[in-house]
């Protein structure tokens, strides 16, 4: 059954302290991608990573790290720099479908830091 | 930034009727896709249509595809209660890598 998983689903985790939110694809895409989404809000880009060992900025990198070891995963590290950590969390990988790439999205994780 | 501005931020309508949303977008695009998210949950790929294209039917859905205004519209038709959640669209830009840009959404309830 071929998908992307993301563990937990629910994280709480005190202010201060580092936390790192899995994403793993069997899909086989070369492409992943993290969003974070606020309520009643769209998703912004946080990291991307387009190959194995390379990823890029998003929009809204300040305060998180990832790393892509592995072409199944791609971690992403909420970092006790980041000023308002608590949101939902998701997960893409890209795949070419037809004529164009489209995203397949994980569950998400949802974590509240308090 | 934002690229795609969703239009109207929520809508409720009753079973059975059509729901209309808009989607405007501001730089030049590859193809643009509309995904919907049931509360809580991940985001589902439902329809992309290419800057070439300028409608595109799948099951009840219809999008259609304005590169001159920049704008886009999902329409819903014969709507029912499942189809209750959040829908979104997302524009790829031209050139470079397949960076997705996702609007603000849509918030449809349909009251049975």
């Amino acid at each position: 059954d071929g998908g992307i998983t993301q563990s937990p689903k629910y994280l709480f985790r005190k202010e201060g302290q580092n936390v790192t939110l899995s994403c793993e694809q069997n899909l086989n895409h070369d492409a992943m991608y993290w969003y974070r989404q606020d309520p009643g809000q769209g998703l912004r880009l946080i990291y991307y990573s387009q190959i194995v060992n390379d990823f890029q900025k998003g929009d809204i990198a300040e305060g998180y790290s990832v790393s892509r070891e592995k072409k199944e995963s791609f971690p992403l590290t909420v970092t006790s720099a980041q000023k308002n950590p608590t949101a939902f969390y998701l997960c893409a990988s890209s795949g070419y479908r037809g004529l164009a790439y489209e995203q397949y999205f994980g569950p998400g994780t949802r974590l509240t830091v308090t | 930034s934002q690229q795609g501005e969703e239009d109207p931020q929520a809508l409720s309508i009753q079973e059975g009727e059509n729901a209309t949303m808009n989607c405007s977008y501001k730089t030049s695009i590859n193809n643009l896709q509309w995904y919907r998210q049931n509360s809580g949950r991940g985001l589902v790929h439902l329809i992309l249509i290419r800057s070439n294209e300028r409608e595109k039917h799948s099951g009840r859905l219809r999008v259609t595809l304005d590169t001159s205004k920049k704008s886009s519209s999902l329409l819903i038709t014969a709507s029912r209660a499942a189809d209750t959640a959040s829908y979104f669209c997302a524009t790829v830009a031209s050139g470079g890598y397949q960076k997705v840009t996702f609007g603000t959404g849509t918030k449809l309830q349909v009251i049975p």
